[in-house]
């Protein structure tokens, strides 16, 4: 399978903590991105991180890549219960083509 | 962003009828669209690459005769899941990207919830 891994599978936070999510993949990437999903709903683009970028920053999220262990961490910081999602990260596979998702961190971020 | 539309966002159906879902891309055309499939608390799994004015292409274990995509506008994918049975209960989304520009952000519709009874 092409699917990535994530870790955690789900994640139970206090708000402002801070959340990390972790993906790991297995081969060769044009760039990685991250994607939030609320509860039964589509999803929504969150990040976008080129291959020769190690780290890219958005609002409260950072994003880090490690080409050489092929993994990526999301970080979200000073969390809100608003994060309360799932978080996918996802690469371009077929040539570039079709977008392949991890397995997910379901994140709860509690009052 | 792009926006992407796909409705209905939930639809109930008895075992053995067919059932359409529809994906418009609002504000811009595209020649290519993704149906997913997602199973409770699981990740999306591609179903197939819808291809506008000719044939879909299916992932390995995706029923093409179950599933039959039709991309007839620049604008609109549909998906059909004919003769529904209850294991066709999922989350369906479609996505699209802006065309011409590869290995960018794609677009998700809102998704729909089949229910089959």
């Amino acid at each position: 399978s092409q699917q990535g891994e994530e870790d955690p599978q789900a994640l139970s936070i206090q708000e402002g903590e801070n959340a990390t999510m972790n993906c790991s993949y297995k081969t060769s990437i044009n760039n990685l991105q991250w994607y939030r999903q609320n509860s039964g709903r589509g999803l929504v683009h969150l990040i976008l991180i080129r291959s020769n970028e190690r780290e890219k920053h958005s609002g409260r999220l950072r994003v880090t890549l490690d080409t050489s262990k092929k993994s990526s961490s999301l970080l979200i910081t000073a969390s809100r219960a608003a994060d309360t999602a799932s978080y996918f990260c996802a690469r371009f596979t077929g040539g570039g083509n079709k977008l392949t998702f991890g397995t997910g961190t379901q994140l709860k971020v509690e009052l | 962003g792009a926006v992407v539309s796909q409705h209905p966002s939930w639809v109930i159906c008895k075992s053995g009828t067919s059932v359409k879902i529809e994906c418009r891309s609002l504000d811009f055309q595209a020649t290519t669209m993704f149906w997913y499939r997602q199973f409770p608390k699981q990740s999306l799994m591609l179903m197939a690459t819808s291809n506008e004015g000719s044939k879909a292409t299916y992932e390995q274990g995706v029923e093409k005769d179950k599933f039959l995509i039709n991309h007839a506008s620049l604008t609109l994918s549909t998906l059909t899941v004919t003769s529904a049975h209850p294991e066709d209960s999922s989350f369906y989304i479609c996505s699209a990207r802006v065309p011409g520009q590869r290995n960018t952000e794609a677009f998700f519709g809102q998704g729909t919830r089949l229910t089959v009874v």
